[in-house]
């Protein structure tokens, strides 16, 4: 079955970067996604990865895959006290119900 | 701006009652998704509905609840007789090109 992981916690002091990993199961994951959930909102799409690629670059954001390990992770440079939120990792898998998300990390911003 | 709208934003309701969600994705979209996320857990799937025509169903969709989309463009989430382990965050999505989910705002549930 499909599966994600994620660490629930990760607390960094602004300006440096964080780095949030993730761990998934289902090798036939096409895309892997980030997301992210500020208090009471919904889910805000941050950036995607297309299965054969092993880096995407997007402003403060990197994202790495190494698909051998399944491992995906997400860094923020220069991290601010707006990136306070949470976190999700989700994969496409094969089926027609969507994303599987991970449980989020708390990403804690320490001034 | 996703261009998914929920309403009600939040809902507070006694056990046993019925409740209604509506999500009105602004344009017109095929593929439409409902989600539900209690505290501490990620977002999990509910169902799923192509056009009009509701193609998948998850195992926690009871025979209590039921989502239908009528014209193949806003969708209803219905739970009736409500439970306390209703409680949650109710999300639609619709979705990407490549698969992404844009999310509307939720509407939050509590069920006294």
């Amino acid at each position: 079955g499909e599966d994600v992981e994620q660490s629930l916690f990760l607390s960094v002091r602004e300006g440096d970067s964080s780095v949030i990993n993730c761990t998934y199961t289902d090798s036939s994951s096409t895309y892997l996604y980030w997301y992210k959930q500020e208090p009471g909102a919904g889910l805000q799409l941050l950036t995607y990865i297309f299965s054969n690629m092993d880096m995407k670059q997007d402003q403060r954001l990197t994202v790495l895959l190494n698909k051998k390990d399944k491992h995906l992770s997400l860094r923020i440079a220069d991290t601010q006290t707006g990136d306070s939120a949470i976190y999700f990792c989700a994969e496409m898998g094969g089926g027609a119900d969507g994303l599987t998300f991970g449980k989020g990390t708390h990403l804690i911003i320490q001034p | 701006d996703t261009g998914v709208s929920q309403d009600p934003r939040h809902k507070i309701t006694k056990r046993g009652q019925n409740v209604t969600f509506r999500c009105d994705p602004i344009s017109e979209h095929n593929r439409l998704y409902w989600y539900r996320q209690t505290l501490g857990q990620g977002p999990e799937f509910l169902t799923y509905f192509q056009n009009e025509a509701q193609l998948e169903k998850s195992r926690l969709l009871s025979d209590r609840f039921s989502a239908e989309r009528p014209k193949g463009s806003f969708s209803t989430l219905e739970i009736q007789r409500t439970e306390q382990g209703d409680s949650a965050m109710y999300l639609c999505a619709k979705g990407g090109p490549t698969g992404e989910l844009f999310f509307g705002e939720g509407s939050r549930l509590t069920v006294l």
